[in-house]
């Protein structure tokens, strides 16, 4: 099973600063097949990122994915008000599908 | 765009079965494959198992035993089953389109007698 660390834990900035979330597998992910939600209280996930640097349909251009192998990044390059919220990563290149623990974008 | 609603039992009993159905609309159940995913309150994502529309499944294999996947196409739904529940079962329970490309509302169901 590969495990996805998220890192850090809990995030703390302003609106207009820029965003780095961090996420780390145990194993290479195959094909780069890793995606990133936003989730808000009370709501469903919904898909930013796929295959780790591909922007669903509908999201800004603030946010971005990078990464291959091991490490993946997702960067909102400016917050919006309506950014903060829980963000967790996903590996679905290999079986069973795993999530990391999320990182908690929080206002400052 | 694809819409999905989960629909079921919001209690259920320690040691029975979870039964759960998802209704896709807004476009072919016949396409790709379909997941559930839970969270139990206040903490993480679990995949729990996927299915193809013609009937192929994979199942996450900390729920393997427990856990049945099946679908309908003729009525564009898709089902869960989980036996032999405990609280720790206790959680929102989401299908989504493929990994999770698109995702139901979700639905409590709590493991209480």
């Amino acid at each position: 099973e590969t495990v996805l660390t998220q890192s850090p834990g809990t995030l703390s900035l302003s609106p207009g600063e820029r965003a780095t979330l961090s996420c780390r597998a145990s194993q290479s992910v195959s094909s780069s097949y890793l995606g990133w939600y936003q989730q808000k209280p009370g709501q469903a996930p919904r898909l930013l990122i796929y295959d780790a640097s591909s922007r669903a349909t509908g999201i800004p251009d603030r946010f971005s994915g990078s990464g291959s192998g091991t490490d993946f990044t997702l960067t909102i390059s400016r917050l919006e008000p309506e950014d903060f919220a829980v963000y967790y990563c996903q590996q679905y290149g290999s079986s069973p599908y795993t999530f990391g623990q999320g990182t908690k974008l929080e206002i400052k | 765009q694809v819409q999905l609603q989960e629909s079921g039992p919001g209690l259920v009993k320690p040691s029975e079965t979870l039964s759960l159905t998802c209704t896709v609309s807004g476009g072919s159940i016949r396409t790709y494959y379909w997941s559930w995913i839970r969270q139990p309150p206040g903490k993480g994502l679990e995949w729990i198992a996927y299915i193809y529309y013609t009937g192929i499944t994979n199942y996450n294999p900390s729920l393997k035993s427990r856990v049945t996947v099946s679908v309908d196409t003729s009525k564009s739904q898709f089902s869960l089953k989980l036996s032999s529940v405990t609280a720790a079962d206790t959680a929102v329970y989401y299908c989504a389109y493929s990994y999770g490309v698109t995702w139901g509302q979700g639905t409590l169901v709590t493991v209480s007698s």
